[in-house]
């Protein structure tokens, strides 16, 4: 069964600093790989995924990831955080389950940005 | 174009009570998914419903968990009786028939007292 490790339960970083978010997944075959935002009382919006191909996938708000096999991560980096970029993040593997794709999540980093 | 909607937002009740918990998913969308999100932790998969087959339920506890989805559309999800470890945020989500990629509501926070 895949599963999916987020080491960090809690980072600081000054606003303007750079960021990474750690991911590891465990997975028998080629993984499919997201990151989610979650914002205090909302849900979960997608920052990015990977599929295939290139191995570092461009997301929204100036995210990006990297893939890397070889160390089964998929962490997660910004060259400057923003302090709107607060809030608590969260890897997902996919696997295929029929015609769906069955998300699961680890238990998440919680991001903390500092004036 | 509307996101997946969710009813009530907060939900406070005592144990042993039944809650209900309401989702519109986004139109078009055949896929829908209840999740559980206990604090400080990912969500977890309750039941995911292919139009209005619940195809993959293995995670509800269907002793005091049940949930619907009469017309493909619209899905209900229900506890009866709640417990004190049923508070938690439950999320629902939804993809297109296939698709990677699955759109969340902003969840129902649930508080069991």
């Amino acid at each position: 069964a895949q599963s999916v490790t987020q080491p960090d339960i809690h980072i600081t970083v000054s606003e303007g600093a750079s960021l990474e978010l750690r991911c590891n997944y465990s997975y028998g075959a080629t993984p499919y790989l997201f990151w989610y935002v979650q914002s205090p009382g909302q849900g979960l919006q997608l920052l990015l995924k990977y599929f295939s191909g290139d191995t570092l996938v461009q997301g929204i708000k100036g995210f990006e990831a990297e893939f890397k096999r070889s160390q089964s991560s998929f962490n997660l980096r910004k060259p400057s955080v923003h302090w709107s970029d607060a809030a608590e993040y969260f890897c997902a593997v996919g696997s295929t389950s029929g015609s769906a794709r069955q998300l699961t999540f680890g238990s998440g980093t919680q991001l903390t940005v500092l004036p | 174009e509307a996101g997946v909607v969710q009813s009530p937002r907060y939900k406070i009740i005592e144990k042993k009570q039944p809650v209900a918990f309401w989702c519109n998913p986004i139109s078009g969308h055949n896929t829908l998914y209840w999740y559980l999100q206990n604090l400080g932790q990912g969500p977890e998969l309750l039941i995911r419903y292919e139009n209005e087959e619940a195809v993959d339920d293995s995670q509800l506890p269907k002793d005091r968990f049940s949930a619907e989805r009469l017309k493909g559309v619209d899905s209900t999800l229900k506890i009866q009786p709640a417990e004190l470890g049923d508070s938690a945020v439950y999320l629902c989500a939804s993809s297109q028939q296939g698709a990677d990629t699955q759109y969340f509501g902003p969840g129902t926070r649930l508080t069991v007292l």
